[in-house]
C-alpha cells in the first residue's frame, strides 16, 4: 500500500492566508516532489527536492527535504483563489525508479 | 510539444467488457507509468517500465495488463472490465532518476472510466 502520509487532507482557508502541509513515511526517501492538481486535469509539478535538508523556494511555495529523509513539507504564502486544487506529495527511494504519492490535501480558498 | 498524450478521455463500459488505454509521449522518457486516482485515495501505481521491452507492477496491478513495444508508448489493458475500475487513470513519464534521483514525472491530463 501507500507509503507516505499527508495531512492534512483538506484547508479551508481565506484568501491571504498562509498554508502549510506536510509528509511523513516509515522509510528512507532520496526523493521528495510536491504537485499540484486543478479539476479535470493531471497533476503538475511544483518543487523537487534531491537533498536531505534542502529548502526551495517557487514564488509564494517553500518546501523542504526532512534532515531524516522520512518527510518533507510545503508552505504557500499570502494564498490567493488560483491556490485552489490538490496537493500532492510524492517520493522516491534511492534505487528505484517508482514514485510513491500520498492521499493529497485538497485546498479551499476563499475570497 | 505535445508532452503525454492520452485517449479516450472519456469512456464508459459494462462489466466484462474490454478496452485500452493509449499513452503516447514525445519527450524521449525511458520511464513510463500508469496511476490511478480515486476519492481519498490518492494516485496508486498500477504498473511501470524502465524502458521498451521491460514492465513491472505496482500497488494495485490486477485486472490491468500493460506492455511497452517502443519507447514512445505504453497502452494499459483492461481485459475484463470490472465496476471496481471506475476510476480516473493518468499515465506519466520521466526520464530515468538512476543513482542521482532526479527524474521528475509529467502527467497526462487523465481518461475517465466509468464502468456499468
Amino acid at each position: 500500500g501507500q507509503q507516505l502520509n499527508q495531512s492534512p487532507q483538506s484547508m479551508f482557508i481565506q484568501e491571504g492566508e498562509d498554508v502549510s502541509m506536510n509528509c511523513t513515511s516509515s522509510s528512507i526517501f532520496n526523493t521528495w516532489l510536491w504537485y499540484k492538481q486543478e479539476p479535470g486535469e493531471g497533476p503538475v509539478l511544483l518543487i523537487a527536492l534531491y537533498k536531505a535538508g534542502e529548502l526551495t523556494s517557487n514564488g509564494r511555495l517553500t518546501a523542504q527535504f526532512g534532515i531524516t529523509r522520512k518527510d518533507s513539507f510545503l508552505n504557500i504564502s499570502a494564498s490567493i483563489p488560483s491556490d485552489v486544487g490538490i496537493y500532492f506529495c510524492a517520493g522516491r527511494k534511492g534505487g528505484s525508479e517508482k514514485l510513491v504519492f500520498g492521499k493529497g490535501m485538497k485546498l479551499t480558498v476563499n475570497p | 510539444n505535445a508532452g503525454v498524450t492520452q485517449t479516450p478521455k472519456f469512456q464508459v463500459l459494462k462489466t466484462g467488457q474490454s478496452m485500452t488505454l493509449q499513452c503516447a509521449q514525445d519527450m524521449n522518457h525511458e520511464y513510463m507509468s500508469w496511476y490511478r486516482q480515486d476519492p481519498g485515495m490518492g494516485l496508486r501505481l498500477i504498473h511501470y517500465s524502465v524502458g521498451a521491452g521491460i514492465t513491472d507492477q505496482g500497488e494495485v496491478p490486477n485486472g490491468y495488463n500493460v506492455s511497452r513495444s517502443t519507447t514512445e508508448d505504453f497502452p494499459l489493458r483492461l481485459l475484463s472490465a470490472a465496476p471496481s475500475q471506475t476510476s480516473v487513470y493518468f499515465c506519466a513519464s520521466s526520464q530515468l532518476a538512476g543513482g542521482r534521483g532526479t527524474g521528475e514525472l509529467f502527467f497526462g491530463e487523465g481518461s475517465r472510466l466509468t464502468v456499468l
